[in-house]
């Protein structure tokens, strides 16, 4: 294991459901991150929090609203979401902001859901 | 196209064969790091290479980086069927981002 946990593992939802995917980590890392992944398509980098404070939202529509309430917990909260939004959600944090410091990232399992 | 493509997109070997997996990227790096998923899980940091760095080891992975041709390697020797996963680059420009490629699906036959 990771360090990283997700929740649920699996979720199928409606078009009109509202639903929230959970994921939190016991590394006591400051950096958050939630990822999409579509098949044959590069992982998407969706939102970024440091410090609980967005630094990064990729151009994601407002149906997918994140809220990071520590540094440990962060939420995606979804709402009428779209089929083509089914997809391999995965969470990841890392000590500080990954990329140019030379940080890892550490990944959670991911949550598969299913937008019926 | 994104700043990492990983090459081939798919790979099928022999237990006890090498694997050799290309990832080739367009900015100036900071640092490029290899992540491996099995099949419908999270990713799992391998290694990571600077940009000052030419080639770096971890038991049976080998990773080279050339920054003039903007292109990393990564070499699995000795395969095992429990190699099989997806295997990532991920390359850090000089931001705070990590930008991922698609990936290369490796499967080793027993």
């Amino acid at each position: 294991e990771t360090g990283v946990t997700q929740t649920p593992r699996h979720l199928v939802m409606g078009m009109t459901n509202k639903k929230s995917l959970k994921c939190e980590q016991h590394l006591g890392h400051n950096a958050m991150y939630w990822y999409k992944q579509s098949a044959k398509k590069p992982l998407e980098l969706m939102f970024v929090y440091n410090f609980k404070e967005q630094t990064e939202n990729n151009s994601v529509p407002s149906r997918f609203s994140p809220e990071c309430p520590n540094s440990s917990h962060l939420f995606l909260h979804l709402h009428t979401l779209q089929p083509e939004d089914s997809a391999l959600y995965l969470c990841a944090s890392s000590p500080v902001l990954a990329g140019g410091t030379g940080r890892e990232q550490f990944f959670g399992p991911g949550t598969r859901l299913t937008v019926l | 196209s994104q700043q990492g493509e990983e090459d081939p997109q798919a790979l099928s070997i022999q237990e006890g064969e090498n694997a050799t997996m290309n990832c080739s990227y367009k900015t100036s790096i900071n640092n490029l790091q290899w992540y491996r998923q099995n099949s419908g899980r999270g990713l799992v940091h391998l290694i990571l290479i600077r940009s000052n760095e030419r080639e770096k080891h971890s038991g049976r992975l080998r990773v080279t980086l050339d920054t003039s041709k903007k292109s990393s390697s990564l070499l699995i020797t000795a395969s095992r069927a429990a190699d099989t996963a997806s295997y990532f680059c991920a390359t850090a420009p000089v931001t705070d981002k990590l930008i991922f490629g698609t990936g290369t699906r490796l499967q080793v036959f027993p």
